[in-house]
């Protein structure tokens, strides 16, 4: 079945960067656009990122573009964030997702879900 | 970006009645070449990742029981599950997924009465 596991998170200092992770298995990662989607501690959801099947299209939120990257190595079924000058509103649980398609672009529902790694953007 | 926009915020039902959650796209999201309505549903129960319920507005994900269904066209859709059971209780959300960036609903919180 189809796993996702993600890593990374942790307590960090504003204006410091952290790289989040995401092992995948269970399916055939580089056939599959990823996301990242994010949800503040007792808030909604918020799409972060997204990535194409071979990692040649991405596209963010627009308010995150100049601060995160997204980026996949599909020779080890892995998904990544970097994300640079955090801000306390970065904090949030950050959730991998997979679609059942291959473009970057929406048209596809998100149809399995990570656990989630938590980023606490604090001094 | 397409707003999505729920209601109720929140709403507590009898077990074994009907519980109706209301989503409104301030844009169509039917795609006229296909006739496809790019609008999902995720359940999230409390401490967990959230589940895909619908997609397409109403057809349902493998596994996921029969008294939850979804209906509505272009901007206006409705998640209904049939007969409210204990494991029910969860926030709901709804997503288009028709243009980038897919957005999300507020989320309805779903209790027991």
């Amino acid at each position: 079945q189809v796993q996702l596991v993600e890593s990374g998170g942790g307590v960090v200092q504003p204006g410091r960067s952290l790289r989040l992770s995401c092992a995948a298995s269970g399916f055939s990662f580089s056939n599959h656009a990823l996301h990242w989607v994010r949800q503040a501690p007792g808030k909604g959801l918020e799409w972060v990122a997204v990535i194409s099947y071979d990692g040649t299209n991405k596209n963010y939120r627009d308010s995150l573009k100049d601060r995160f990257t997204i980026s996949r190595d599909n020779s080890r079924n892995t998904l990544y964030l970097q994300m640079d000058s955090l801000r306390a509103e970065d904090t949030a649980l950050y959730y991998c997702v997979t679609v059942p398609g291959g473009s970057s672009e929406s048209y596809y529902p998100f149809d399995h879900w990570g656990q989630g790694t938590l980023v606490t953007v604090s001094s | 970006d397409i707003v999505m926009t729920q209601s109720p915020d929140s709403l507590a039902v009898s077990l074994g009645e009907r519980a109706t959650i209301n989503c409104n796209s301030r844009q169509s999201v039917l795609y006229s070449v296909n006739n496809k309505n790019y609008l999902a549903w995720y359940q999230q129960k409390p401490g967990q990742s959230p589940k895909l319920l619908i997609y397409w507005a109403s057809r349902r994900e493998s596994g996921v029981p029969d008294r939850f269904s979804g209906s509505g066209t272009g901007t206006d859709f409705t998640l209904t599950i049939s007969s409210l059971q204990a494991e029910d209780v969860a926030v709901y959300y709804c997503q288009q997924y028709y243009s980038t960036p897919p957005t999300f609903g507020g989320g309805t919180k779903v209790e027991i009465k």
